[in-house]
């Protein structure tokens, strides 16, 4: 069982790179999210998807972009990175009703 | 603005210990309260409460949520080594109809051989 996949495991960016973080599920699951993960700050929220080409802004949407192209697969582009930006990228995904998220192993990222 | 809150932030504690840990909550739209537990990778689920109340249980594990006061508690009795980790609330609510969860900042718990 694969569950949520998240390429990759961990990148090192300059500052102004681009790069896109890929999620995948295979639990057939409408909802995706990608949440950034800091120290003392927990889980915060980027962007949301309710369904295949839908996206939402969460609470810090700025300096990302999002791309739902279908059910399986959310992902998380950065334009042009910032330190600021360094962080524990997080995507999780849910079925539907009140469910629990799953969440795939994380992506680590330094811009340095 | 939605937020949830745990307490405390760190705790140290003894094998055997009984510890409990604290979630509150100001959303709109609750839905559901969820705790994780988070050791060094992807957080992994625990409990989900949408009733006030009504205690769920696994293992020495234990969690109960109530909806008037908005808050809920985790407790774990008998701690092990193995229990230390982050633990992490989440509250799920909707904006707009679209469902989401609103993560606490986590309460570290280390467990002392």
């Amino acid at each position: 069982n694969a569950g949520v996949t998240q390429t990759p495991k961990f990148q090192v960016l300059k500052t102004g790179q681009s790069m896109t973080l890929q999620c995948a599920q295979d639990m057939n699951h409408n909802s995706m999210y990608w949440y950034r993960q800091d120290p003392g700050m927990g889980l915060r929220l980027i962007y949301y998807s309710a369904s295949e080409g839908t996206t939402d802004k969460g609470e810090v949407p700025n300096g990302y972009n999002v791309s739902r192209l279908n059910k399986r697969e959310f992902s998380l582009r950065l334009e042009s990175a910032a330190p600021s930006q360094t962080s524990v990228y997080f995507c999780a995904s849910r079925s539907g009703g009140s469910t629990e998220a799953f969440f795939g192993q994380g992506t680590r990222l330094t811009v340095v | 603005e939605d937020k949830v809150v745990q307490s405390p932030l760190s705790l140290v504690v003894h094998e055997g210990d009984t510890v409990t840990l604290n979630c509150s909550y100001e959303v709109t739209n609750f839905r559901s309260l969820l705790w994780y537990k988070q050791e060094k990778k992807a957080p992994t689920f625990l409990f989900m409460l949408t009733s006030s109340g009504i205690e769920k249980k696994s293992g020495r594990l234990s969690s109960i949520l109530d909806k008037k006061e908005l808050f809920s508690i985790l407790n774990i009795t008998a701690t092990q080594t193995g229990d230390s980790a982050v633990y992490l609330c989440a509250v799920g609510c909707t904006t707009s109809g679209t469902y989401k969860y609103i993560f606490g900042t986590g309460t570290r718990l280390k467990v002392l051989a």
